[in-house]
Parts: C-alpha cells; structure tokens; sequence
C-alpha cells in the first residue's frame, strides 16, 4: 500500500528566511513517481515537480529545490529566501505502476509573513 | 494552452438532489481523473478513465457516484441523492499517458450539501 506523511501541518515563516518541507514516503514497487503540488488561497493545485524513483539527484528550480533520498523514503522540498507570495498549502504526492491516482500527503500549509 | 477546466466551480444544493459536474481536460491528454478534498486534508482519488475507458474506482466511490467520458474528451460526474457528508472540493486532473504522464488539475467543483 502506498502512504505519504508530511508530518509538519503548519509553518510559519518571516519573508526572506529559508524554509524546508518534509515528505516521507511507501511504497512497494521499486518504480514510482514523487510530486509536489501547490495549493495558493485560490484552491487550484499546480504543479511544481516530478522525479522518478531511478532518478535520485536533486534538483533546482530558481528559488527551489528538492533532495530525494531513498535511503530514507524522503524527498523534502525547500524554498530560499521565503516571499509572501510562497503561502499556501504543499502537497507531496506518489504513484507507481501499480496504481496510477496520486496519493497525497496531508499538507503543510506555509505562512510567510512580510 | 487552454488547462483543465471544470464547471460549476460551486454548487449549493439540498440533501436528497442530484448534481452533476463536468470536467474538460486539457485537449490531447487521454487519463482523466477525479479526486475529492475535503477541508485540511489532501485530495483523495475517487476514479479514472483512459479514453472513454473507466480502469479504477475507489472504494470511496460509493453506489450514488457515478462517473463518465463517453467519447474519451470531457467527463461528467453524478451525485445522486446527495448527503451532507458530500460536501468537498472535487477536483479533475488529467494527464497524458506515457514516461512524463504528469497530472494537471482543473480549478475544482466546490459543492455545499444544506
């Protein structure tokens, strides 16, 4: 069975302070994907990044960047240098090539204050 | 490029109608998705369609849920006889099959049960 845990529900931030969102994941199969999604005020989910299992380097993305480490089953997400546009609610997801739907985490809702 | 659009975005109905939603989703893209979201918590799938094809249903899914896509392009999803415990976000996510067969999500359907 697959599960996500993102134990942190809430953070709370000032602008300009760098900050780190957990993800914990399992899954059976040795092939599955990882996603994180972003959920604004306005409550549409856009994405911001996939990674597939057999790909472990991290990446960057401007003010973003995601460590995957499957040593640990986490692929943690952190934003640098916080802006207030950056609140909302993040979403880490998976799938794997037994099952398609995404299986989300609870969230964690991020609050950069100005 | 035109995303996923999903119509209408509220809904406020008495318990025992019926409801129907309707997602289109992006235009090549052959997976098709529905989840639900209920307040804090992440989305949850509820089924999904290859074309017109439905391949996985939740268990979640009760009997008043039915879901469909029949010429493999827009989909509609029928609530009947509505309960309280309905009310969610629905959200419509679709995808294109293949290595980089990432979801895109619709601005969502927020129905209220009185």
């Amino acid at each position: 069975a697959q599960k996500v845990t993102q134990a942190q529900t809430e953070i709370s931030v000032v602008e300009k302070e760098d900050v780190t969102l957990d993800c914990v994941y399992e899954t059976r199969d040795t092939t599955y994907y990882l996603f994180w999604y972003k959920q604004p005020p306005s409550g549409e989910l856009v994405f911001l990044i996939r990674r597939n299992s057999f790909d472990e380097q991290n990446e960057i993305s401007g003010r973003y960047s995601w460590n995957f480490q499957k040593s640990t089953s986490s692929f943690n997400f952190t934003i640098t240098a916080s802006q207030v546009v950056d609140s909302a609610v993040y979403f880490c997801a998976l799938s794997d090539t037994g099952r398609r739907a995404l299986t989300f985490g609870s969230g964690t809702r991020l609050q950069v204050q100005p | 490029d035109t995303g996923v659009s999903q119509d209408p975005r509220h809904k406020i109905t008495k318990r025992g109608q019926n409801v129907t939603f309707r997602c289109d989703p992006i235009s090549e893209h052959n997976r098709l998705y529905w989840y639900r979201q209920t307040l804090g918590q992440g989305p949850e799938f509820l089924t999904y369609f290859q074309n017109e094809a439905q391949l996985e249903k939740s268990r979640l899914l009760s009997d008043r849920f039915s879901a469909e896509r029949p010429k493999g392009s827009f989909s509609t999803l029928e609530i009947q006889r509505t309960e309280q415990g309905d009310s969610a976000m629905y959200l419509c996510a679709s995808s294109l099959a293949g290595f980089q067969d990432t979801q895109y999500f619709g601005p969502g359907t927020r129905l209220t049960v009185l």
